[in-house]
């Protein structure tokens, strides 16, 4: 079956730790984006790549990191700046008719 | 900014009744409006899209209603049922550069109640 896989599901942070989600594609999609989302906030982009070894900042980009190494793969790093990182991440992909294909998610808490 | 304005914010509707939530845009070089669903834990799932060379797209009991001159679209869940309980968003790209990304309303959470 194609789509997303997020891992892990849920992820706990401590202070001052950086963290890495993973987020893996086998839909040969060229973009992949970053999104996070809080309660009655909606989805923020955090950063999108349109193709490998490319990738842009989003709105809220402060505090993370990405890399796009392979087109299946974009991971996220969220780094020690990142002061309020708890929240629900998403990744999702699209094809070039316009559909985005998201993941399950990670849900990352700070302890 | 918000580019796409969407209500209301929650939404409570009896089972078999009709539920509908309404988006607004700006960016007059939009042409693609999807409508996802999402439930709770889990990630957005594309519910229906429509562009705007036609005024209605339906499936199932899911409609859009598109209004260019308005440049307004809506969701109609006809005959709701508690299991289309679920946050609901609609989204609104172009096609080239900076338009490609879609641009999110905020959400619209609706309880169909039994």
């Amino acid at each position: 079956d194609g789509g997303i896989t997020q891992s892990p599901k849920y992820l706990f942070r401590k202070e001052g730790q950086n963290v890495t989600l993973s987020c893996e594609q086998n839909l040969n999609h060229d973009a992949m984006y970053w999104y996070r989302q809080d309660p009655g906030q909606g989805l923020r982009l955090i950063y999108y790549s349109q193709i490998v070894n490319d990738f842009q900042k989003g709105d809220i980009a402060e505090g993370y990191s990405v890399s796009r190494e392979k087109k299946e793969s974009f991971p996220l790093t969220v780094t020690s700046a990142q002061k309020n990182p708890t929240a629900f991440y998403l990744c999702a992909s699209r094809s070039l008719v316009g559909g985005y294909t998201f993941g399950s998610g990670t849900r990352l808490t700070v302890v | 900014q918000q580019q796409v304005k969407q209500s209301p914010q929650s939404l409570i509707v009896q089972k078999g009744g009709i539920s509908i939530i309404n988006c607004a845009y700006e960016n007059t070089a939009f042409d693609y409006f999807p409508w996802y669903q999402q439930f709770p834990g889990k990630g957005p799932a594309l519910l229906i899209a429509i562009r705007p060379d036609v005024s209605e797209k339906k499936e199932g009991r899911f409609t859009i209603s598109f209004n260019k001159s308005a440049k307004q679209f809506s969701l109609h869940i006809m005959d709701s049922q508690p299991g289309d309980s679920a946050t609901y968003f609609c989204a609104a790209s172009g096609n080239a550069g900076n338009n490609r990304k879609l641009i999110w309303g905020l959400g619209t959470s609706l309880a169909v109640n039994p």
